[in-house]
């Protein structure tokens, strides 16, 4: 199975400030179609996961631009330009390019 | 409008069977994929497997033993079976939605496993 390491486990930022999260996979995680399945979500607390960011960088429909997606290969970003009180909880990347899917470990963004 | 939901006894003894259902609107079972995730208090998600439109089933290779998932398209509900539970299957299970990508979500039920 694909493994997708996340850094860094947490994260402590101040309302504004911009921060980015890397995902990591053991294996490209291009598609023979083309395409590229890396999604991130974000899980709030107390909440089911929400879907940000699909195909590495296409924005899901509702989230807020300041959420960026980049990467190829075995190598992607999430980056958030800046952070609002709203934005703070888990995140996760997770490929559907290889069955079964995998997620990363997480990121948990808090306020500094 | 796309909506999941979960459903399921919030307890249940170890050793015993689980069984949860997925009921789903807003689009039919034949037209998408549908898996089962499970999250564990304070920890990460887990894929468990997964419902294909066509009717093929994918497991988790380290649940491949305890679980089943299976459907009813006329209902639209999805179905997931694991058997000889224990404490560590305690987790909020949800079904998610699969259109290329994990977008619709369920709220999860809470199954904690004790005696």
């Amino acid at each position: 199975d694909v493994v997708l390491t996340q850094t860094p486990p947490t994260l402590s930022a101040t309302i504004g400030q911009s921060v980015s999260i890397s995902c990591r996979s053991s294996q490209s995680l291009l598609h023979s179609n083309g395409n590229t399945y890396l999604n991130w979500l974000l899980q709030r607390p107390g909440q089911p996961p929400q879907l940000l960011i699909y195909l590495v960088s296409r924005l899901e429909s509702g989230v807020p631009n300041r959420f960026s997606g980049s990467g190829s290969g075995t190598d992607f970003t999430l980056k958030i330009s800046g952070v609002e009180a709203e934005d703070l909880g888990v995140y996760y990347c997770v490929q559907s390019t290889h069955a079964p899917w995998t997620f990363g470990g997480g990121t948990k963004l808090e306020l500094k | 409008q796309v909506q999941l939901k979960e459903s399921g006894p919030g307890l249940v003894q170890p050793s015993q069977t689980l069984s949860l259902t997925c009921t789903v609107s807003g689009f039919s079972l034949m037209d998408y994929s549908v898996h089962w995730v499970r999250q564990p208090p304070g920890k990460g998600l887990e894929w468990m497997g997964r419902m294909k439109y066509d009717g093929d089933t994918y497991y988790n290779s380290a649940l491949k033993s305890r679980l089943s998932i299976s459907r009813d398209t006329s209902k639209s509900q999805v179905f997931l079976k694991m058997n000889s539970l224990q404490t560590e299957d305690t987790a909020i299970y949800y079904c998610t939605r699969d259109g290329g990508r994990p977008h619709y979500w369920g709220q999860g039920v809470m199954v904690t496993v004790s005696s």
